[in-house]
């Protein structure tokens, strides 16, 4: 079955510029969560979608968003882009809530912002 | 606040022997455990989870291992291989809701040398 899937593969965006990030995941799972992965700072939450409704959130600022479709897709947005926004943005999905077989994650987008 | 901490950045073992890679965590409300693998271009790959009411955990060449007094979990590989060569990630949780809200250590590249 088809894996998690992340739009676009690589991103170059400007200072100041917003960005909207796709996540397609697997079909039927209803969890999903996004993560930033930087050098310096490693994997880290930034929030969890389940059934259309946030329902974990990360200690970013209000400029990062998030939402969750009827059908599970899940759309992440980052406005005022800085450039430590620069990162590879992973999206992970689950049935549920992880449990034994854990968060099953996509390849993730990279953003670069110059 | 670092959390999850994974102290050894990386670990050198000969094929066929055996890996061990270590975790150590802060926060006494994780209850869930979870080992990812990661190779480059890719998005982490789920290995094997515990629960706080285990301390041991095996699935094929993979055993995962948690001391809770000592807030300690190690993943043994054995045997090792080659293809096992990859950054390997251990990630906690919270029960309830906050299950998909998953906390990253920082990563141990593991090198498997024929």
């Amino acid at each position: 079955k088809a894996g998690v899937t992340q739009t676009p593969r690589y991103l170059i965006k400007t200072r100041g510029q917003q960005v909207t990030l796709s996540c397609s995941p697997i079909s039927g799972h209803r969890s999903v969560s996004w993560y930033q992965q930087t050098p310096g700072q490693g994997l880290q939450f930034l929030f969890e979608y389940f059934s259309e409704t946030q329902r974990n959130k990360g200690n970013f600022p209000g400029r990062f968003s998030g939402r969750q479709f009827s059908n599970s897709r899940s759309e992440m947005n980052v406005s005022t882009l800085e450039l430590g926004d620069s990162a590879l943005y992973l999206c992970a999905s689950s049935l549920g809530s992880g449990g034994r077989r854990g968060y099953t994650f996509g390849s993730g987008t990279r953003l670069t912002v110059v | 606040d670092q959390q999850v901490k994974q102290n050894s950045p990386s670990l050198s073992v000969q094929e066929g022997r055996i890996s061990i890679l270590n975790c150590d965590y802060t926060n006494s409300m994780f209850d869930y455990f979870l080992w990812y693998k990661k190779y480059p271009a890719e998005g982490p790959t789920f290995l094997i989870s515990i629960s706080s009411i285990k301390d041991k955990n095996e699935d094929g060449r993979f055993t995962v291992f948690l001391n809770k007094s000592a807030k300690h979990l190690s993943l043994h590989i054995v045997p090792s291989q080659p293809g096992d060569s990859a950054v390997y990630f251990c990630a906690a949780s919270e029960g309830g809701t906050s299950y998909g809200k998953l906390t990253f250590g920082q990563g141990t590249i593991l090198t498997v040398h024929p």
